[in-house]
Parts: C-alpha cells; structure tokens; sequence
C-alpha cells in the first residue's frame, strides 16, 4: 500500500499567523492521464471531513483562499496563509491514485 | 443540496454482523462511483471500500476483504455495506462519501458508529 506520511503531527498556529503541514508518498501519484490525485482534508472537532483540496491545489467551493496546496509527484504541502479560529482541526492529505486508497495520520492544528 | 445520511449502526458481538445502509439525496446517485470510509474512536481515516455506477467494479482494503461487502441500489438512492464476522478492530464511525473527482470523493455522511465488543 501507498505509505503518506504527514509533519508535523501537532502544529501550535499563532492567529494571524501562516501555517504549512508537509505531505509526503511512498510512490509517486501521477497517474497516467497526467493527472496527480492528491487530496487535503479538514475534519473539525465533532464533524466529519470535509474536503479543501483535490489534484493537489484545486480548491473546492467554498474553501477560503487562504488555504492553498502545491506540490509534485511524492511531496505536497498544504498551506494556510493566516490562521482564523475556524481552521482549528485536524486535517489528511489522500492518494487516489493506487488502490486502496490511504490517507496521511493527520496534523493536528491548533491555536498557539 | 447533496445529503447523505447513514444508518444501520450499533454494538454487535464478535463474529457478529451488521450491515449500513447511506441514503443519498440532492445528485444523480446512478451517476456516480461511492466510498465507505471509516474512523477508529481517537484514530484517522481509513478507506473501505469503494463502488462504481452500477455496481459491476468494487474494491476493498484488504483488512475487509471476504467479510464485507459494498453494494448500491440505484433506483433507491442508497448504498450499503454488509458486515460479517466483525472484530474487535472493526469498532469505528463508518462514513458513507459520495465521489467527486477522479481519486476523490467530494461529500461525507455525519457517520454511523459501529462497536463490536462482548
């Protein structure tokens, strides 16, 4: 199976201040149409997850923009320009490349 | 609105089974591939299983593999996971997701909690 690894596991954000969380697969998640189907989830306290990010830096609707990914072939990032109270939460990056489909351990974010 | 609501949890003994169902409303359930995921109590995420439009393509971790299955009924807008010989380790809130993009899937159930324990 495809082994994500996600960095930090805990992340203490000052508000106002950026944060990065680091992504990183065992193989690589281009797929042969030329696509990478790297995912970022958010799953707030008590909720269910909730997707921001799709083929690595797409985000969906509704996701504000301080949230971005970047990334190519094994490593990714995902980024929060400015922490708000609401990103506290723990979030996943996932591969939907190679089957079955595996997920990161999670970073927990949290305000500092 | 995409809403999908799960249901059909509960505590079972080992060995025991269960089966899910996840009622889907609000997009053309015939046209779309879905997902079982689930979460350990404190843990991350994990894939199940997933399912395509019609039902003829279907993939499992292989943790699961020959003692659950995934199915859908396209003309009730519903899909299921059917849980045999359940163990300790199966004991999660299992979410039904509906797929989005290729290698991704765009809509989450609030889950369904499954314990097995005597």
């Amino acid at each position: 199976d495809v082994v994500m690894t996600q960095s930090p596991l805990s992340l203490p954000v000052t508000l106002g201040q950026p944060a990065s969380i680091s992504c990183r697969s065992s193989q690589s998640l281009v797929n042969s149409d030329g696509n990478t189907y790297l995912n970022w989830f958010q799953q707030r306290p008590g909720q269910s997850p909730r997707r921001l990010i799709y083929e690595v830096s797409t985000r969906d609707s509704g996701v504000p923009d301080r949230f971005s990914g970047s990334g190519s072939g094994t490593d990714f990032t995902l980024k929060i320009s400015r922490m708000e109270a609401e990103d506290v939460g723990v979030y996943y990056c996932m591969q939907g490349i190679h089957w079955p489909w595996t997920f990161g351990q999670g970073t927990k974010v949290e305000i500092k | 609105e995409v809403q999908l609501v799960e249901s059909g949890g509960g505590l079972v003994q080992p060995g025991g089974s269960l089966r899910l169902s996840c009622a889907a409303s609000g997009f053309t359930f015939s046209h779309y591939w879905m997902s079982w995921v689930r979460q350990a109590p404190g843990k991350g995420l994990e894939w199940v299983a997933n399912i395509n439009q019609d039902g003829s393509e279907k993939y499992y971790v292989d943790s699961v593999k020959a003692r659950f299955t995934i199915s859908k009924d396209n003309a009730k807008d519903s899909l299921y996971l059917q849980m045999n010989s359940l163990r300790a380790e199966d004991t999660a809130v299992y979410y039904c997701a509906k797929a989005g993009s290729t290698g991704s899937v765009d809509y989450w159930g609030q889950g369904t909690l499954v314990t097995v324990s005597s």
